[in-house]
């Protein structure tokens, strides 16, 4: 059992659409990590975050360490946003992925 | 600014072979790591450097091998491969171990297919 679920697996948006990407965790966490994974390849790393919400342009990611979930949200969605999202938490010395929500934003 | 330099970026191998894939680093992190990523399953751990000088296993870390031959480079061997070892490979850094929380900077992969 995979202790990072994400949901919805795949999710496809209109352009200017609001997208919410949910991750669930079942493990105690130092921090947990949004990434995000180009058509081509290639992870980024967009936020690192233990507490609360952060903001980088049009994304948001928030954290509630009580329920064990995180939300990243794209606002005004973009073709340019389509990607693999992927969540990890940090836990016990360890980095855990899940499996990773692919984003399709059409024009 | 190269940030996590990875090579190769495709390999082609027979089974039985063996290859090397190399990483390299210019952030002067501390901490580096290899994954694998197949289809419909998150990253997992190979094996993991968390400082110079000590590497430690991972997830899946059965058929690799790893050297840190400095605190810049970090390579991941494969003995003698075989096709379930046919993935995408993604070297990584970062400044600190991740159980304490510090971002990962990622290589652009290696696709790695044994026939």
């Amino acid at each position: 059992k995979n202790e990072v679920e994400q949901s919805p697996q795949n999710l496809t948006a209109q352009e200017g659409e609001f997208i919410t990407i949910n991750c669930s965790y079942s493990v105690g966490i130092s921090a947990l990590h949004w990434l995000q994974q180009h058509p081509g390849g290639g992870i980024v790393s967009l936020f690192m975050l233990s507490s609360g919400k952060k903001k980088h342009g049009r994304l948001i990611a928030t954290i509630n360490i009580q329920e064990k979930h995180s939300s990243l949200h794209i606002t005004a969605s973009h073709p340019r946003d389509s990607a693999v999202y992927i969540c990890a938490v940090s836990s016990w010395g360890k980095l855990q992925f899940g499996a990773g929500t692919q984003v399709v934003v059409t024009p | 600014n190269a940030g996590v330099t990875q090579t190769p970026k495709f390999q082609v191998l027979k089974t039985g072979q063996s290859m090397t894939l190399q990483c390299a680093q210019d952030m002067n992190h501390n901490s580096m790591y290899w994954y694998r990523q197949d289809p419909g399953m998150g990253l997992r751990l190979i094996y993991y450097s968390a400082s110079e000088g000590t590497t430690d296993k991972g997830e899946v870390p059965n058929g690799y091998n790893v050297s840190r031959l400095n605190k810049r480079e970090f390579s991941l061997r494969l003995e003698s491969a075989a096709p379930s070892q046919t993935s995408v490979y993604f070297c990584a850094s970062s400044e600190r171990s991740t159980g304490i929380g510090s971002p990962l900077h990622f290589g652009n992969g290696t696709r790695l297919t044994v026939t």
